[in-house]
């Protein structure tokens, strides 16, 4: 079975601090993950992924994760927020070689504060 | 560009009605997917498709369906068996169509928005 959470619902930090998402996993075997971001309203849009290789990820926007395999976490970092980062982030995985699909988190809202 | 494409945007519906959403991609995917997003939580899986002609059950298929006779589409009706149908909807597809090959990354649609009056 594979499975993600994301343990808080609400994450609130203030323009040019940093930010992270926490994110962690669960799989039986090594995973693929994802960070989506969602802006009211709108679909999905693909932040970064981790498949292999080395453990920090950047992505678009200045994001970046880093993949922890002994925490099984996969959190996302941001050094300076901007107001524009306020939006609806998800981390998903996949468990490699598994015919599941990915199974997503319920979701952080970040807002960050002028 | 290539995409996915979600139509209609807003939807109004009375109750006992069945409506189709549709959802229409060019990216040449074999694997196409809905879910549900009600707020705070998350997305559930309704159906998918990894192949055309051919669907499965996703976590909550009750009171929906939906038809694959084209590589590109993927409509999904929301029937009146559906109890509480007001939610977002969204159409996602990947290049991955199974058997634990590739990364299963989406590609998402823009949504519908289905609000029962």
């Amino acid at each position: 079975a594979q499975s993600v959470a994301q343990p808080e619902d609400q994450v609130n930090v203030a323009e040019g601090n940093p930010l992270t998402v926490k994110c962690t996993y669960s799989v039986s075997g090594n995973p693929y993950l994802f960070w989506y971001v969602q802006y009211p309203n709108r679909g999905l849009q693909f932040l970064l992924k981790y498949i292999t290789g080395d453990n920090l990820v950047k992505g678009s926007y200045g994001f970046e994760a880093e993949f922890n395999k002994s925490q099984t976490s996969f959190h996302l970092k941001k050094p300076s927020a901007l107001v524009s980062d306020s939006a609806l982030y998800f981390c998903a995985v996949r468990d490699i070689g598994s015919a599941r699909q990915l199974t997503f988190g319920s979701g952080t809202q970040l807002t960050v504060l002028p | 560009d290539g995409g996915i494409t979600q139509s209609p945007k807003y939807l109004f519906r009375k109750e006992g009605q069945n409506v189709t959403l549709s959802c229409e991609q060019n990216l040449n995917h074999d694997a196409m997917y809905w879910y549900r997003q009600d707020p705070g939580q998350g997305l559930r899986l309704i159906y998918y498709s990894q192949i055309v002609n051919d669907f499965q059950k996703g976590d909550i298929a009750e009171g929906y369906s939906v038809s694959r006779e084209k590589k590109e589409s993927f409509p999904l009706t929301v029937t009146s068996a559906q109890k509480n149908p007001t939610a977002f909807y969204l159409c996602a597809s990947s290049a991955d169509s199974g058997g634990g090959k590739g990364t299963g990354e989406l590609f998402f649609g823009e949504g519908s928005r289905l609000t029962v009056l």
